[in-house]
Formats: structure tokens, C-alpha cells, sequence
């Protein structure tokens, strides 16, 4: 499974755009990019997954360039709410192997 | 769409003695997976079932460890002989093998302290 490189933390201040960049240089031709959302004391929650190029949902854009050796989550006007742990994941398959994370602080 | 939901919430157990963790799958999910969390840390896999088929485990799992899904419904975790270093939150999700299989959904978790 490709091993997945990510900030250990972000700062960010409500209504900024944040952007999470997470490298993944050796992802297979197979593997999919999915991002999670946690909170403490809480699961993991689903936010976002593609292959190649961009994708976009009603809570975040995920953008990977053609060499798929990155991709960054992009989170619009992020609030307080957005204080989260934000995992970057690569591969296929159900072995799910979650990183440390991004630990994102939203400040006032 | 009820979520899936893990009992107890919260365990305190001495060293030495067996727990016993429930975890109830949404309902039409076939899949679902067992996790470890400890502090700091991103989940560790432990196992996977599709339906009542364990088909994963990971070294991580020790033998004390055993995992089932009787029905292909609810699944338990037992850990016995329980170490201190079995402390963590214990976190179960499920999907759908119709799904990409990283959109999983995950339970509240499972808070585990071994004293």
C-alpha cells in the first residue's frame, strides 16, 4: 500500500480557504485518494475521494495532478467547526492504513 | 439510516480480565471492519468481514484478540487476558461492497481502559 505524507499541523482563521496537500509518490495505477474528516472522541467521517483530475463536493474539492503523486483537499471558508484531524488515504482494496494525519486549528 | 452504533461506549476493565465489544453495522452494509485508535494516532486496522466471511486479520491482532459476525449482521470483539496496552478506542465502520471501498462509515468507538 503507497505510503501517504501529510503536515503534522495547519493553522488556519475562519472564513479562509485551507488547503491540505498530501504526497503519495508511489501510488499504484489502481489506487484511489479518500480523505477523512475526525473529531475527537468521534469515528472517522468520509469526506471526499477520486482518481485523477478534480472532484468536488458540497464540502470540499479534491484536486490531483496528472502524476497523481500528490492531491490536495481544498476546504472553502472554513469554520471553528472545520478543527479537525484530516487523514489523506491511498490504495485499493478493503485494508484501509490511515497516517497520523493533518491536525487542522481554525481560529476566530 | 441509523448509523452504526458500538456498546459499550465506555470500558474500564483490571488487568487480566476478558471484554467483549458490540458493534451494529448499517443494515444494508456487508462489509465491516474492526480498528484500534490509540492517542495521537490514526486508526490501525485489525479485520474485516464481507458478510459473515472474516477475511482479513492483521498481525496486529494478537491471539487474544478474536473477532465474528455470526449473521453476517452485528459483530463482536473479544479481547481476553486483557494488557494495559490494550488501552485505546476500539472503532468499528461498514460500507457497501457496491461502494468504493474507502467510503466507510465509521461508530462512536469503543473507549477502552485496562488498569
Amino acid at each position: 500500500l503507497a505510503k501517504t505524507t501529510q503536515p503534522i499541523s495547519m493553522d488556519s482563521y475562519e472564513g479562509q480557504e485551507v488547503n491540505i496537500t498530501c504526497s503519495h509518490n508511489n501510488i499504484a495505477t489502481n489506487d484511489y485518494i479518500t480523505w477523512y474528516q475526525q473529531f475527537p472522541s468521534q469515528g472517522p467521517r468520509f469526506i471526499i475521494q477520486g482518481y485523477k483530475t478534480k472532484v468536488t463536493n458540497e464540502v470540499a474539492s479534491l484536486f490531483i495532478p496528472a502524476d497523481r503523486k500528490s492531491s490536495t483537499l481544498s476546504l472553502p471558508r472554513v469554520s471553528l467547526s472545520d478543527t479537525a484531524v484530516y487523514y489523506c488515504l491511498v490504495g485499493g482494496g478493503f485494508k484501509t492504513i490511515f497516517g497520523a494525519g493533518t491536525r487542522l486549528f481554525v481560529k476566530a | 439510516d441509523t448509523g452504526v452504533s458500538q456498546d459499550p461506549r465506555h470500558k474500564i476493565t483490571k488487568r487480566g480480565q476478558n471484554v467483549t465489544f458490540r458493534c451494529d453495522p448499517i443494515s444494508e452494509h456487508n462489509r465491516l471492519y474492526w480498528y484500534r485508535q490509540t492517542l495521537g494516532q490514526g486508526p490501525e486496522f485489525l479485520t474485516y468481514f464481507q458478510n459473515e466471511a472474516q477475511l482479513e486479520k492483521s498481525r496486529l491482532l494478537s491471539d487474544r484478540f478474536s473477532a465474528e459476525r455470526p449473521k453476517g449482521s452485528f459483530s463482536t470483539l473479544e479481547i481476553q487476558r486483557t494488557e494495559q496496552g490494550d488501552s485505546a478506542m476500539y472503532l468499528c465502520a461498514s460500507s457497501r461492497s457496491d461502494q468504493g471501498s474507502y467510503e466507510q462509515y465509521f461508530g462512536p468507538g469503543t473507549r477502552l481502559t485496562v488498569t
